[in-house]
C-alpha cells in the first residue's frame, strides 16, 4: 500500500513570497490533515478535512495560509506572503477514521 | 490549548539497554498514539492506545494508556543501533484518533557506541 505522497519535499522562498504544497493520502483514506512542525517542536496541526469538508480551521492562520481538497482526495495547502516565521517543515496525514494517523515525509520551507 | 509534557526530553544511552519516555497532560485525551521520526522523514506510527489501562506491545515496544487518561509511556527493550531518533507522544480527544492530535515536545533518543 502507498503511502501518503507529498510535493515538493524543499523549498526556498523569500519573505513575502508566495508557495504551495500538494499532498496525495493514502488510497481511501476519507480524512486528511496539514501539520506544521517547527525545528526542536512536535508536529501542530493546522487544518483537517473529512471528505472535502473543512473540520477543524481553528489553529491555521487565515490571513495568509488557505488549505483546499477540491475533490476529496489530494489537498493542497498554500502561504501568501510567507513570513521569516513560516520557515518550518509542513506535513500531512490521513486517516481511514480507526488506527492512528499516517504522516508523509513533509516538506521543508525555508523562508529568507 | 492543550500541552503535552514529555520527558526526558534527551536520553544517552547504551546498545542493548532499555528506554523508558512518558507523556502527560492536564488534560484527558481518548487516544494516545507514539510515533518516532527520523531526521529529514515523517513520523511513523509506532503503537495506538484506545482504551485507558491498555497495554499493547509491538516487537520489542510496550505502551500504556494512563487509567486517568492523562499520561501515557513509551518502554523500548534492548535496544539498537536503529532505535536512534526521535520519539512523540499525541493525544486525541476523539475516540479512534480521528480528531486533530497535540503532541509532546519530543524525546531524542541517543545510542553510544
Amino acid at each position: 500500500e502507498a503511502g501518503v505522497a507529498q510535493s515538493p519535499r524543499y523549498k526556498i522562498i523569500e519573505k513575502r513570497q508566495s508557495v504551495a504544497f500538494w499532498c496525495n493520502p493514502i488510497s481511501g483514506h476519507a480524512t486528511l490533515y496539514w501539520y506544521q512542525q517547527i525545528l526542536g517542536q512536535g508536529p501542530k496541526l493546522l487544518i483537517q478535512f473529512q471528505n472535502n469538508g473543512v473540520v477543524d480551521d481553528s489553529q491555521l492562520p487565515k490571513d495568509r495560509f488557505s488549505a483546499e481538497r477540491l475533490k476529496g482526495v489530494d489537498s493542497t495547502l498554500k502561504i501568501q506572503p510567507a513570513k521569516l516565521e513560516d520557515s518550518a517543515v509542513y506535513l500531512c496525514a490521513s486517516s481511514s477514521s480507526v488506527a492512528g494517523q499516517y504522516f508523509g515525509p513533509g516538506t521543508r520551507l525555508l523562508v529568507l | 490549548g492543550q500541552q503535552l509534557n514529555q520527558s526526558p526530553q534527551s536520553m544517552f544511552i547504551q546498545e542493548g539497554e532499555d528506554v523508558s519516555m512518558n507523556c502527560t497532560s492536564s488534560s484527558i485525551f481518548n487516544t494516545w498514539l507514539w510515533y518516532k521520526q527520523d531526521p529529514g522523514e515523517g513520523p511513523v506510527l509506532l503503537i495506538a492506545l484506545y482504551k485507558a489501562g491498555e497495554l499493547t506491545s509491538n516487537g520489542r515496544l510496550t505502551a500504556q494508556f494512563g487509567i486517568t487518561r492523562k499520561d501515557s509511556f513509551l518502554n523500548i527493550s534492548a535496544s539498537i543501533p536503529s532505535d536512534v531518533g526521535i520519539y512523540f507522544c499525541a493525544g486525541s480527544t476523539s475516540g479512534g484518533g480521528a480528531d486533530g492530535l497535540t503532541f509532546g515536545k519530543g524525546t531524542h533518543l541517543i545510542i553510544q557506541p
